[in-house]
Parts: C-alpha cells; sequence; structure tokens
C-alpha cells in the first residue's frame, strides 16, 4: 500500500528557533502534499498546499513567510516553521494522494504526524 | 467556508456493543465524503470515499450511508472490538484548485473488553 513518513514524530524546541519537518512518499512519487494543522479539540485543518517544482498554494490565514514550504523531489516535501512561538504548537500532519488514484476523489494517505511544542 | 459536523464527541462501549456515528455536511455542491480512521500514534486510514446519494459501503464489521440530499453520513461498526478504538475523521472533498478536504472533528471511539 501507500506509504507515507514523517519525521520527526515530535520535536521541542525554543521561542525563535526555526523547526523542520519532513514528509516522504515512501513507495509513490507525490507532486502534490498537503499540510494539516491540529489544534487541540480541533479539526485537521488545512494549511498549504505543496507543489513538486513549483511554490506552494497557501490556505487563508496561513503565513508563507513562516511556514515554508519545498517540495523539491517526488519523494519528499518540507515544512519550515521559522521563528516558532508558543501559539505554533500544534500537531502538524501531511497528507498525498497516489496517482494510481488520480480522478477517484483523492483519497489521501497520511504520514504520522509531527507534535510541535514551542516552549 | 464548508462546515462539517460529526455527533457525539466521544463514544465508550462494550466489546461486541454495534455502534453509530454522524457525520452532516453541506447538502449543495456535494462531491465526495471519506470516512478515515485513526488510531493513536498512527496515520490516519482511510475508510471509505463515497460519491452517491445512497450509497452503502462495507469494510468487515464497519459499514457506511451517505444521503447527499440531506448532508448527512452514518458510520456503523457491528459488534465492536477492542481493536476497533480510535477516533474516525470524516471529510467532505471538493475542487478546489488541487482538491481539498475539509474535516470534522472526529468521534472518539472507545471499546472497552
Amino acid at each position: 500500500g501507500a506509504v507515507v513518513s514523517q519525521h520527526p514524530s515530535w520535536v521541542i524546541c525554543k521561542s525563535g528557533t526555526s523547526v523542520k519537518i519532513e514528509c516522504r512518499s515512501l513507495d509513490f512519487q507525490a507532486t502534490t502534499m498537503f499540510w494539516y494543522r491540529q489544534f487541540p479539540k480541533q479539526s485537521l485543518m488545512l494549511m498549504a498546499t505543496s507543489n513538486e517544482g513549483s511554490k506552494a498554494t497557501y490556505e487563508q490565514g496561513v503565513e508563507k513567510d513562516k511556514f515554508l514550504i519545498n517540495h523539491a523531489s517526488l519523494t519528499l516535501s518540507t515544512l519550515t516553521v521559522t521563528s516558532a512561538h508558543p501559539e505554533d504548537s500544534s500537531f502538524y500532519i501531511c497528507s498525498a494522494p497516489p496517482p494510481r488514484l488520480a480522478g477517484k476523489y483523492n483519497e489521501q494517505f497520511f504520514g504520522p504526524g509531527t507534535r510541535l511544542t514551542v516552549l | 467556508i464548508l462546515n462539517v459536523e460529526q455527533s457525539p464527541q466521544s463514544l465508550h462501549v462494550q466489546e461486541g456493543d454495534s455502534t453509530n456515528f454522524t457525520c452532516s455536511f453541506p447538502s449543495s455542491n456535494f462531491y465526495a465524503l471519506h470516512w478515515y480512521r485513526w488510531e493513536t500514534a498512527k496515520s490516519p486510514e482511510a475508510l471509505f470515499v463515497m460519491t452517491l446519494n445512497g450509497d452503502e459501503k462495507k469494510k468487515g464489521r464497519i459499514s457506511a450511508t451517505l444521503n447527499t440530499k440531506e448532508g448527512y453520513s452514518y458510520l456503523y461498526i457491528k459488534g465492536s472490538q477492542p481493536e476497533d478504538s480510535a477516533t474516525y475523521l470524516c471529510a467532505s472533498w471538493r475542487p478546489s484548485g488541487y482538491s481539498t478536504l475539509t474535516f470534522g472533528k472526529g468521534t472518539m471511539l472507545l471499546v472497552s473488553p
């Protein structure tokens, strides 16, 4: 099956530092990956769409200069939280639709997520 | 803004009980509804992708129905087992640029032995 990995699974950092989260598709190529964020007791909210070889598309209200996305290859997208602050503490999770399912309303394959805590 | 609501927020049942959850979504401009199961410390796993009004899908002891006219979907689990303990998410899919999923907050199910 389609497997998506995410690294790290959890990270604690000091306020003002930057944190990079990696999302990898292990057995398929993903031209598109999605980044979501989930605050406690809230739903998964789409932050941005990562596109291989082009700029990411950000959802309204998401600062593109704060959440840097790089989709440098067909199997790797990275999300960098720059100058992190305590309010950025959240659960970040990525997903990708395998190409073989293209056109079938994009069933998503998710990574296991990254818990970010900013002190 | 597309609002997807799920109820109940959490549910605690005994092994062997059958249970069901509700997902409601705006019925206008409907395209597809996704159900995912999310076990703690694991990746959300797709259960069903449903598109047709009246559709019913089944996967083992889990089944789901869809009513696109009134904007709701039910997820049923027959004879719950402890391994069914997870958060069940529904999400409405709409084509928006690269296509987007709007998620509900989920229903957390705990099945006690």
